[in-house]
């Protein structure tokens, strides 16, 4: 399917285990963006990528890992899963730095 | 650290009703995105105004920057129940390795028919 998607759509994971969110977008964006939503906190930025093999650093960065060998995909990881990274993560493409991002569905993630 | 104050954090409104939701901030941006956001999506821009002062319409939404740069409104003609969702707003600034987009906490607004 066209545009931008994520899975799983919902997990569930214990303290400690490695998980790995997927994003996958069809557009061959260059911008790829990965942001949690939390209540009290509204979106807040984990990583971005700028281009295939280019990531940075976010707001939120700590306990999360990302990677991008091919542009249409930008994987997050959490090495290991700690109960206040329970949340919903959005992942969004965009074709430069300042134009519109495309937000994909979210992944509610929730670690017990 | 810039930050985006929403107000209301919460709105209950009847279909029909007109209402205005703020953004509100200390920092300068170069622009102020508004998005809105359903259930179990992720959210959607509706409009970027980019000149201090501007107003800009769509349909019966009507956003409008501060002279400033450092605040935005939105206002909803005869709110309908379809208008339900959260709205964020998202203020741009710096660029390059600098370029950050600072998010608000979005008001949660609901339409009863």
């Amino acid at each position: 399917d066209a545009g931008i998607t994520q899975s799983p759509r919902y997990k569930i994971t214990e303290t400690g285990r490695q998980v790995t969110l997927m994003c996958h977008q069809t557009w061959s964006h260059s911008y790829m963006f990965w942001y949690r939503q939390d209540l009290g906190h509204g979106l807040r930025l984990i990583y971005y990528s700028a281009a295939a093999d280019i990531t940075d650093k976010g707001e939120v960065p700590d306990g999360y890992v990302v990677s991008r060998s091919k542009t249409e995909n930008f994987p997050l990881t959490l090495e290991s899963a700690t109960r206040s990274q329970t949340s919903v993560y959005f992942c969004a493409s965009s074709e430069s730095e300042r134009s519109e991002q495309f937000f994909g569905p979210g992944t509610r993630l929730t670690v017990l | 650290t810039q930050l985006l104050e929403q107000s209301p954090q919460f709105l209950s409104i009847q279909e029909g009703e007109n209402l205005t939701v703020y953004c509100n901030s200390s920092s300068v941006f170069s622009s102020l995105q508004w998005y809105r956001q359903e259930p179990g999506e992720g959210p959607v821009l509706l409009v970027t105004v980019v000149t201090g002062g501007e107003v800009k319409k769509l349909k019966r939404l009507t956003f409008q920057f501060g002279d400033a740069r450092k605040d935005s409104s939105l206002h909803i003609t005869a709110a309908q129940p379809g208008d339900t969702g959260l709205y964020l707003c998202a203020g741009e600034s710096g660029g390059g390795s600098n370029y950050k987009l600072t998010f608000g906490k979005g008001t949660l607004l609901t339409v009863n028919p």
